[in-house]
């Protein structure tokens, strides 16, 4: 049973620029959230996709979007990347009748300079 | 004040001993809420998820009082493997993560 799965493993940018990452949900998930996590802080919510649609979003920029295609993978895309935006990228996928239950993929470092 | 609050940590414990970490929750409406874990540098890992007043895995008991809005786990007989970051988390549409409170198990 395949877990989440996430790529890249790493990406370095330089300000300015703009980063796609993407994530594979776990067999049987349709939901698909993301998440920053930067050092020594929990992850903060971003968005979430189902139905390849955004269905809920936390306070970040409209430079932070995303994008779920029919197979339920996803992409997160940041635009005018910002030194602020270094972090961990964590995807996470649910099954939308469970109750929430999230199970996470390793997450995409990004580092911006 | 903060959706989601947690003790600040760290854990500093012997194995054996037995651990209680809080949490306290801003929104009286939410249904849902888990425990994870997450080791340095890796994803967080679902532990526990708690629905009702409790819920118990082995060494771990989950509580929930929704009268005071808090959360707390404990673990008994602390492992050198039970050293993480223990994220407490509010679910919903918009899932909310606490800080986090690190464990130390000390052999």
């Amino acid at each position: 049973d395949a877990g989440v799965t996430q790529s890249p493993t790493h990406l370095i940018k330089t300000r300015g620029q703009q980063v796609t990452l993407r994530c594979s949900p776990k067999s049987g998930h349709d939901t698909v959230s993301w998440y920053q996590q930067a050092l020594g802080q929990g992850p903060q919510f971003i968005f979430q996709y189902y139905e390849e649609e955004e269905r809920q979003r936390g306070n970040f920029p409209d430079r932070f979007s995303g994008h779920q295609f029919p197979n339920y993978s996803s992409e997160l895309n940041v635009n005018a990347l910002l030194l602020g935006d270094s972090a961990l990228y964590l995807c996470a996928s649910s099954f939308a009748g469970q109750g929430y239950e999230q199970y996470f993929g390793p997450g995409t470092r990004l580092t911006v300079t | 004040r903060k959706e989601v609050e947690q003790d600040p940590g760290p854990f500093n414990v012997p194995e054996g001993a037995t651990v209680a970490f809080n949490c306290t929750y801003s929104n009286s409406a939410s249904q849902s809420f888990f425990w994870y874990r997450q080791d340095c540098r890796k994803e967080p890992k679902l532990l526990m998820s708690v629905y009702s007043s409790g819920n118990e895995d082995g060494r771990f008991t989950a509580q929930l009082n929704r009268a005071s809005q808090y959360i707390s786990l404990l673990i008994r007989d602390s492992k050198l493997s039970d050293s993480a970051t223990y994220l407490c988390v509010m679910g919903g549409f918009k899932t909310i993560f606490g800080a986090g409170t690190r464990l130390f198990v000390k052999a």
